[in-house]
């Protein structure tokens, strides 16, 4: 298995507070994925970095930031939480991000409440 | 936008019975992954295909890619309670850093 941990697994937060993210790989791929997942939508991508300090928007970026400042690191923050973005979190690596073979292997995940 | 749709959305069948899940889209992908997810866990990569028409087979599970590289299939043979889970498509481009996923399909296998 791919060494992927996210911390924390679970959070319930309320709405308006900050909250951080963190995902922790030790197999030095240079790329690095932010999913949410919710019923219905499968996965979809908040942000990914191609390197340290290089990130770059996915397809549902509204209300998170990222930062990678180191290659192990990659952390996914929200700035003010709302109830909208109670979901499942997955963080991914991947060591040839879209050179044909993009396989990404997966943490834990992060279920996130925001009440 | 990059859309893949899989369908069925839900799929409840009796162990020893074979299933087919499909995923399509409107738009060529350069390569095509299959993902299991098990609750409680992040997904995980079963097959990869990168050629139009290629074939894979992994044990009782067949993955296809279609000759024009816009859908796929995933079909299970004598399918077993071990089976169960969401089974997740993924389009990757070649010149995009990123893949996308279908909506997924939720295989119950009954014993």
């Amino acid at each position: 298995d791919a060494g992927i941990t996210q911390s924390p697994r679970h959070k319930v937060t309320e709405t308006g507070t900050p909250v951080t993210l963190r995902c922790h790989q030790t197999e030095n791929h240079r790329y690095m994925y932010w999913y949410r997942q919710d019923p219905g939508h499968g996965l979809r991508l908040i942000h990914y970095s191609y390197g340290v300090k290089d990130t770059d928007k996915g397809e549902v970026s509204d209300g998170y930031s990222v930062s990678r400042s180191k290659t192990e690191d990659f952390l996914l923050t929200l700035e003010s939480a709302t109830s909208s973005q109670t979901s499942v979190y997955f963080c991914a690596i991947s060591e040839r991000g879209g050179i044909l073979f993009n396989e990404q292997f997966f943490g834990p995940g992060t279920r996130l409440t925001v009440l | 936008t990059q859309l893949l749709e899989q369908s069925p959305q839900f799929l409840s069948i009796q162990e020893g019975e074979n299933l087919t899940v499909y995923c399509n889209s409107s738009s060529v992908f350069s390569s095509l992954q299959w993902y299991r997810q098990e609750p409680g866990e992040g997904p995980v990569l079963l097959v990869t295909v990168v050629t139009g028409g290629e074939v894979k087979k992994l044990k009782r599970l067949t993955f296809q890619f279609g000759d024009a590289r816009k859908d796929s299939s995933l079909h299970i043979t004598a399918a077993q309670p071990g089976d169960t889970g969401l089974y997740l498509c993924a389009g990757g481009s070649g010149s995009a850093r990123q893949l996308t996923f279908g909506s997924g399909t939720q295989l119950t296998v009954l014993p």
